[in-house]
């Protein structure tokens, strides 16, 4: 049970150049996320997933996309790498277990990916 | 989801308990509490949550005030391993709701000191 796994875990990429960032997870969890965290700041939120198939935006969506074609597995891309998009990449994930009243309680983290634009 | 004030940073001796405090004076009734930290540029590690009882696990201690506008999370014995980035968030429990993500603020960085 390896919990939450981002690759990869360094990239410097140039203006321009896309790339797309893998987050599996082998929990089985419903729910994954994609946050950005730039130097001495909180985590925010670029997209979400709340089951196979289906994304939705977060706080910071613009400039990223996501697809969730298996429940392990979301995807993080870049179209064009910007400068500003340099910072580290945290995928989460979380579960849900309908019909048995229990909640979503806490979220499990991958180690991240620090991606440098240049 | 209810927003919180943290001290930005807190010093603690090794062995003595670390209170790190939290403010969400905007909490609604269905908001629970929840606590996470991040040692050095690691991946978020879940503490511990809750919604309106002082919470407890080998963790830590939650302690939730009456008009739960304000929480305390203990850390009984801080070792250096403590050290950390302490977020305190707040958000909604129930599954159903379309708001699932956790909303990170900047947090409390935690020394502790040998």
């Amino acid at each position: 049970n390896a919990g939450v796994t981002q690759t990869p875990k360094f990239r410097v990429l140039k203006t321009g150049q896309s790339m797309t960032l893998l987050c599996a997870q082998d929990m089985n969890h419903e729910y994954m996320y994609w946050y950005r965290q730039d130097p001495g700041m909180g985590l925010r939120l670029i997209h979400y997933s709340v089951g196979e198939g289906t994304t939705a935006k977060g706080e910071v969506p613009d400039g990223y996309n996501v697809s969730r074609l298996k429940k392990q597995n979301f995807l993080l891309g870049l179209e064009s790498a910007a400068p500003s998009q340099t910072s580290v990449y945290f995928c989460a994930s979380s579960y849900y277990l309908p019909g048995t009243g229990k909640r979503n309680t806490e979220a499990f983290f991958g180690q991240g990916t620090r991606l440098t634009v240049v | 989801d209810a927003k919180t004030t943290q001290p930005p940073s807190m010093d603690c001796a090794e062995g003595r308990a670390a209170n790190l405090p939290c403010n969400h004076s905007t909490i609604s009734g269905n908001e629970y509490v929840y606590w996470y930290r991040q040692i050095h540029s690691q991946g978020p590690q879940y503490i511990i949550h809750g919604l309106k009882n002082n919470e407890t696990n080998e963790m830590a201690s939650l302690i939730i005030t009456e008009d739960r506008k304000s929480s305390t999370l203990i850390l009984p014995h801080a070792t250096l391993r403590d050290t950390a980035v302490y977020y305190c968030i707040v958000r909604v429990g129930v599954m159903d709701t379309g708001r699932r993500a956790l909303t990170f603020g900047s947090g409390t960085r935690l020394q502790v000191q040998p």
